[in-house]
């Protein structure tokens, strides 16, 4: 079945633009996660979606940083006025992580190629 | 303190020899969850194996091995055989936390970059 994929692959932008990353997750997977590797780095955790709702918003480096499910499924992660630190490339991944909390291989995340950004 | 350690930034292999990647671990929670990806040059996160703190047995994936030692907090990957598709990054990450689900996020070690030399 088709993996995750996020839009666009690349995208080159000036400082102080807004910018929007998509990610569609794996069909039926109701967890979504977005991470950030910058260069020379490991990943960093962003933010967690449930469904709709974010019970995790902790990696969320400022307030330039947000980031929307609608249906479920797709997820907008949005930076305002972007900094060249924004730059990196932004990993989504999503899991089938149940309501019931069940954990186990079932919860493993399965990452989308990625999209990166460069701030001018 | 780190909560996924690497110590191996990069590792050169001969092709057909095992490797083992170590990755150890920091967590007071009783229940958590350990897994290994793969990051070729493509970028694209591989998802390979996964052990979770409750399991008997150590995680098995084809070539795919994990040697998980929980008193010494280190789950190690051993790729047996080794090929040349095998030279990528590999990741060692943590999913700690209650079952509830809220704690949901990996943490990631640096990764060790291994080179499978022909």
């Amino acid at each position: 079945g088709a993996g995750v994929s996020q839009s666009p692959s690349n995208k080159v932008t000036e400082k102080g633009k807004d910018v929007e990353l998509r990610c569609d997750p794996i069909s039926g997977h109701t967890a979504l996660y977005w991470y950030r590797q910058s260069l020379g780095q490991g990943l960093e955790f962003l933010i967690y979606f449930q469904g709709n709702s974010a019970p995790d918003k902790s990696g969320l480096p400022s307030d330039r940083f947000s980031a929307e499910r609608t249906g479920g499924s797709v997820s907008t992660l949005t930076i305002q006025r972007t900094q060249q630190e924004d730059s990196a490339v932004y990993l989504c991944a999503s899991s089938s992580q149940g309501s019931s909390g069940r954990r186990g291989p079932t919860d493993t995340q399965y990452f989308g190629p990625g999209t990166r950004l460069t701030v001018l | 303190a780190q909560k996924i350690t690497q110590t191996q930034p990069g590792m050169f292999v001969q092709e057909k020899e095992a490797v083992t990647l170590d990755c150890t671990y920091d967590t007071s929670d009783p229940s958590y969850g350990l897994f290994w990806y793969k990051q070729p040059s493509s970028g694209e996160m591989i998802f390979l194996i996964y052990q979770g703190s409750y399991d008997q047995q150590n995680a098995t994936e084809g070539r795919y091995s994990l040697n998980f030692q929980k008193a010494r907090k280190s789950a190690n990957l051993v790729i047996s055989a080794s090929q040349l598709g095998d030279s990528a990054m590999y990741f060692c990450a943590m999913r700690e936390g209650p079952t509830n689900f809220g704690n949901e996020k990996l943490t990631f070690g640096t990764g060790t970059r291994l080179t499978i030399i022909p």
